[in-house]
């Protein structure tokens, strides 16, 4: 299995918008509805922040949503806190049970 | 509340053997996948392979499958990551998660450090 694609770094202001895209295969990202998107702070233990592509779980505030257009996925974090500052991954179900992550892309407050 | 606990860090030689363990609680421990991940000093998440507690059926990534172990013990609630001989290239945290609906990872187990050096 291929790791999903994922810019290394990416970067905004406070109150901005940035975007983390996440791009698979047909094989993966495009296949299902299985895409989920982790934060992790240096560290610190993964968090889950969006799960089946658009869903957020109770207490992730609504600044972090999800999207998918074809086979490639993406993470918007609207209004950027300091605190938003981390590494987010995203992971996808490949069918047969098993999963990939995507490579990592670090967020930077300027 | 639903929680997987790891056990501690491990300083092991290459070649030696070693097992570590996660254990849930706060649910039906047979009722969810767990997946094990590793992260490598640095770098970022790579999944590993999951174990069904119930049935004890394990599905391994290629690139781990056939140099690490992932069984059940459904009478302690735990599950184990195992590899007969350690390499160097091992040195890395390893998360053990749950997967609720079998699409997604949550909640996470706190890291086990697990050190392959000579």
């Amino acid at each position: 299995q291929s790791v999903l694609t994922q810019p290394p770094s990416a970067s905004g202001s406070p109150g901005q918008t940035v975007t983390i895209s996440c791009t698979g295969t047909a094989g993966d990202v495009g296949g299902y509805d299985y895409v989920s998107w982790y934060q992790q702070h240096p560290g610190k233990t993964p968090k889950l922040l969006i799960y089946e592509v658009t869903h957020r779980p109770s207490g992730v505030p609504d600044r972090f949503s999800g999207s998918k257009s074809g086979s490639t996925a993406s993470l918007t974090v609207s209004g950027l806190q300091a605190e938003d500052e981390a590494d987010y991954y995203c992971s996808s179900y490949v069918g047969r049970s098993a999963f990939v992550f995507g490579g990592g892309t670090k967020l930077t407050v300027l | 509340e639903v929680q997987l606990v790891q056990s501690g860090g491990e300083v092991k030689k290459p070649g030696e053997s070693l097992r570590i363990s996660c254990k849930g609680s706060g649910y039906t421990f047979t009722r969810y996948w767990i997946s094990w991940v590793r992260q490598m000093p640095g770098k970022g998440l790579e999944w590993m392979g999951r174990i069904d507690p119930s049935d004890s059926y394990t599905v391994y990534s290629p690139s781990f499958h056939g140099h690490v172990t992932i069984s059940v013990d459904r009478s302690i609630s735990t599950t184990y990551l195992e590899w007969s001989s350690l390499r160097a290239s091992d040195t890395a945290i390893y998360y053990c998660a749950i997967s609720p609906s079998g699409g997604y990872f949550d909640p996470w187990g706190q890291g086990t450090l697990v050190t392959a050096s000579s």
